[in-house]
């Protein structure tokens, strides 16, 4: 059965920083990743997903991620964080129905 | 193109009573995705249906959940003798097939307090 791991549960950055949210995924085929955002009490946000073709994909708000198949990974970058980016961020496998799954989920803050 | 939509975004009841949330999808999307999602977790899958057919329930939907799609379009998840552990955030989602590649769209979610 595929699974998400999202080491980092919370990471605190200051506005105007870089950023790195990283994601493992174990699935026997070949991979549908995605990333969403969650603010508060919201549901949640697409931001970017990877289905094939180019390993470096961008998505809203600046985001962008890399999937590397030798590390079963797909971490989130943003070179600039803004104060509004504070939310949930979870990352999830595809393709569908019970084969889709989430991970836990990172909480990122962002400091003044 | 309105996104996902769903009623109430918040309910109070009491343990023993019915609940049910209301899911309105995309239009034209023919799957259609509740999820619950519990306090500082991902949110997990529950049922799904392909236009008005149901084509797969999670272990976690026990006998208390009913989920329906009568035309394809809607859907309704009721939950029936309410438990203090049925509190969380119920989501929906909503896509349009096109072979494997299916993107989900979420709707706000209503968060259910069980007293």
């Amino acid at each position: 059965a595929q699974s998400v791991t999202q080491p980092d549960i919370h990471i605190t950055v200051s506005e105007g920083a870089s950023l790195e949210l990283r994601c493992n995924y174990s699935y026997g085929a070949t991979p549908y990743l995605f990333w969403y955002v969650q603010s508060p009490g919201q549901g949640l946000q697409l931001l970017l997903k990877y289905f094939s073709g180019d390993t470096l994909v961008q998505g809203i708000k600046g985001f962008e991620a890399e999937f590397k198949r030798s590390q079963s990974s797909f971490n989130l970058r943003k070179p600039s964080v803004h104060w509004s980016d504070a939310a949930e961020y979870f990352c999830a496998v595809g393709p569908y129905g019970q084969n889709f799954v989430f991970g836990p989920g990172t909480r990122l803050s962002v400091l003044p | 193109d309105t996104g996902v939509s769903q009623n109430p975004r918040h309910k109070i009841t009491k343990r023993g009573q019915n609940v049910t949330f209301r899911c309105d999808p995309i239009s034209e999307h023919n799957r259609l995705y509740w999820y619950r999602q519990t306090l500082g977790q991902g949110p997990e899958f529950l049922t799904y249906f392909q236009n008005e057919a149901q084509l797969e329930k999670s272990r976690l939907l026990s006998d208390r959940f009913s989920a329906e799609r009568p035309k394809g379009s809607f859907s309704t998840l009721e939950i029936q003798r309410t438990e203090q552990g049925d509190s969380a955030m119920y989501l929906c989602a909503s896509s349009l097939t096109s072979g494997w590649k299916e993107t989900q769209y979420f709707g706000p979610g209503t968060r259910l307090l069980v007293l």
